[in-house]
């Protein structure tokens, strides 16, 4: 079975600085791939990243950055200069080639709150 | 690119009447697609699953008769929750993907559903 656990049920940030979410990930395939989606107050999930089982190298998308490290099975998403548009829930997905990378499985999120 | 309009965005119905969610891609033919229940505070709950032309594919404790799920297209899936009662009131969201399992699913902004 795959499991996507997130442990923070919600994150502080000032304004301009960096925050880390955490989520690490459970699943005996060896080929899956990892997702953040950020939904804020009025509901849409927005894509941020992906970083696939077999990438070398960390994903970068603008200010978001994925922390994989694959041995501790773990993906977190890493925010730089937050800026208060990023208050929202922000959710760690996995898809595994068992599913044939079909089904999404959602962890329970982290609602992060930007301050001025 | 990669737009998902999922309408009508909110519904308020009495007890014992259907209601249908349409979620179309836009800008892209969706192999597969996927309805997903959220409840408030609370992470994702796939639903079911549907490609183009072949019956949906219901999550486990999920009533077919009761969510009926129609892919006609490439482009257009739609939701209907039939004889609607107030525990069906809920946040629905659909998701489309193209193949390719690097491939993020891209959201509609959801339909909030409230049974009267």
């Amino acid at each position: 079975a795959q499991k996507i656990t997130q442990t923070q049920p919600g994150m502080f940030v000032q304004e301009k600085e960096a925050v880390t979410l955490d989520c690490t990930y459970d699943t005996s395939d060896q080929s899956y791939g990892l997702f953040w989606y950020k939904q804020p107050s009025s509901g849409e999930m927005i894509f941020l990243i992906y970083q696939g089982s077999y990438d070398e190298q960390n994903a970068t998308e603008g200010r978001y950055s994925l922390n994989f490290q694959k041995a501790r099975k773990s993906a977190n998403l890493v925010i730089s200069a937050s800026q208060l548009g990023d208050s929202a829930m922000y959710f760690c997905a996995m898809r595994v080639s068992s599913t044939g990378f079909q089904k999404l499985v959602f962890g329970t999120g982290t609602r992060l709150l930007v301050s001025p | 690119g990669a737009v998902v309009s999922q309408h009508p965005s909110r519904v308020i119905c009495k007890s014992g009447t259907s209601v249908k969610i349409e979620c179309r891609s836009l800008d892209f033919q969706a192999t597969t697609m996927f309805w997903y229940r959220q409840f408030p505070k609370k992470s994702l709950m796939l639903m079911a699953t549907s490609n183009e032309g072949s019956k949906a594919t219901y999550e486990q404790g999920v009533e077919k008769d009761k969510f009926l799920i129609n892919h006609a297209s490439l482009t257009l899936s739609t939701l209907t929750v039939t004889s609607a009662h107030p525990e069906d009131s809920s946040f629905y969201i659909c998701s489309a993907m193209t193949g390719g399992s690097n491939q993020p699913q891209h959201f509609g902004d959801g339909t909030r559903l409230s049974i009267l």
